[in-house]
C-alpha cells in the first residue's frame, strides 16, 4: 500500500521562474493539502483540494495555485518565484476535509531558489 | 490569527530520562494533533485529541489535552535515541485553517 508520493524530491530554480510540484495521495484518500515548511519552522498551510476544487486556503499570495485531478492526485504551481519561496513543500492526504482527520504526509519536495 | 507556541524550542537529554514538551494557543482548538518529523522526511501523525481533559497513551508517550482545549502536553518516559526528532503540534480551529506550531527539536543522547 503506497503512501503519499511527491515529485521531484529536489528542485533548483532561479528568481522569476515558475515551478510545478506533484503529489499522489495515499490509496483511498480523496483530499490533498499542501504545506510550506521553511528551514527551522513548522509547516504552513497553503491550501486544500477536494473533489477537484480548492476548499480552503491559507495566507499565501495568488502566485501559489493548485489543481486536483479526477484520480485525486494534485499539483502545486508557483509563479514568479522569489528567494523567500525556498522551502520544503509537503503534501498531505486524508479521507475527507476535516482537519481532525489523520493526515498522511509525503517526504516533500525541497525547492531552492537562486 | 491563531498562534501556536511550543516549548521548549530545543531539548537535549540522556537516554533513560523523562521529558515533557508543551503546546499552547490563545484560541480554543476544535482538535489537536501531535506529529514527529525526522530529517529528510515528512511529519508522521502520533495522535489526535478532541475532548478537553483527554489523555492518550502510545507506548512510552502520554498526550494530554487541556480542559479548556487551548493547550496540550506530550510526556515521554525513559527516552530512547529513536525518539530523536522534531515534535510538532497542530491545531484545527472552528471555521479556520489548520495551524502548526514551530516544533520542539528533541535530541536523545545514548
Amino acid at each position: 500500500d503506497a503512501g503519499v508520493t511527491q515529485s521531484p524530491t529536489h528542485l533548483i530554480k532561479t528568481r522569476g521562474q515558475q515551478v510545478t510540484l506533484r503529489c499522489s495521495p495515499k490509496s483511498g484518500h480523496d483530499t490533498v493539502s499542501w504545506y510550506q515548511q521553511a528551514l527551522g519552522q513548522g509547516p504552513q498551510f497553503i491550501f486544500q483540494y477536494y473533489e477537484e476544487e480548492e476548499r480552503q486556503r491559507g495566507n499565501f499570495p495568488d502566485r501559489f495555485s493548485g489543481h486536483q485531478f479526477p484520480n485525486y492526485s494534485s499539483e502545486l504551481n508557483v509563479n514568479a518565484l522569489l528567494l523567500g519561496d525556498s522551502a520544503l513543500y509537503l503534501c498531505a492526504s486524508s479521507s475527507g476535509t476535516g482537519f481532525h482527520q489523520p493526515q498522511h504526509f509525503g517526504d516533500g519536495t525541497r525547492l531552492s531558489i537562486l | 490569527t491563531q498562534l501556536l507556541e511550543q516549548s521548549p524550542q530545543f531539548l537535549s537529554i540522556q537516554e533513560g530520562e523523562n521529558l515533557t514538551v508543551y503546546c499552547n494557543s490563545s484560541s480554543v482548538f476544535s482538535s489537536l494533533q501531535w506529529y514527529r518529523q525526522e530529517p529528510g522526511e515528512g511529519p508522521v501523525l502520533l495522535v489526535t485529541v478532541v475532548t478537553g481533559g483527554e489523555v492518550k497513551k502510545l507506548k512510552r508517550l502520554t498526550f494530554q489535552f487541556g480542559d479548556a482545549r487551548k493547550d496540550s502536553s506530550l510526556h515521554i518516559t525513559a527516552a530512547q535515541p529513536g525518539d530523536t526528532g522534531l515534535y510538532l503540534c497542530a491545531g484545527g480551529y472552528y471555521g479556520q485553517n489548520f495551524v502548526f506550531g514551530p516544533g520542539t527539536r528533541l535530541s536523545v543522547l545514548p
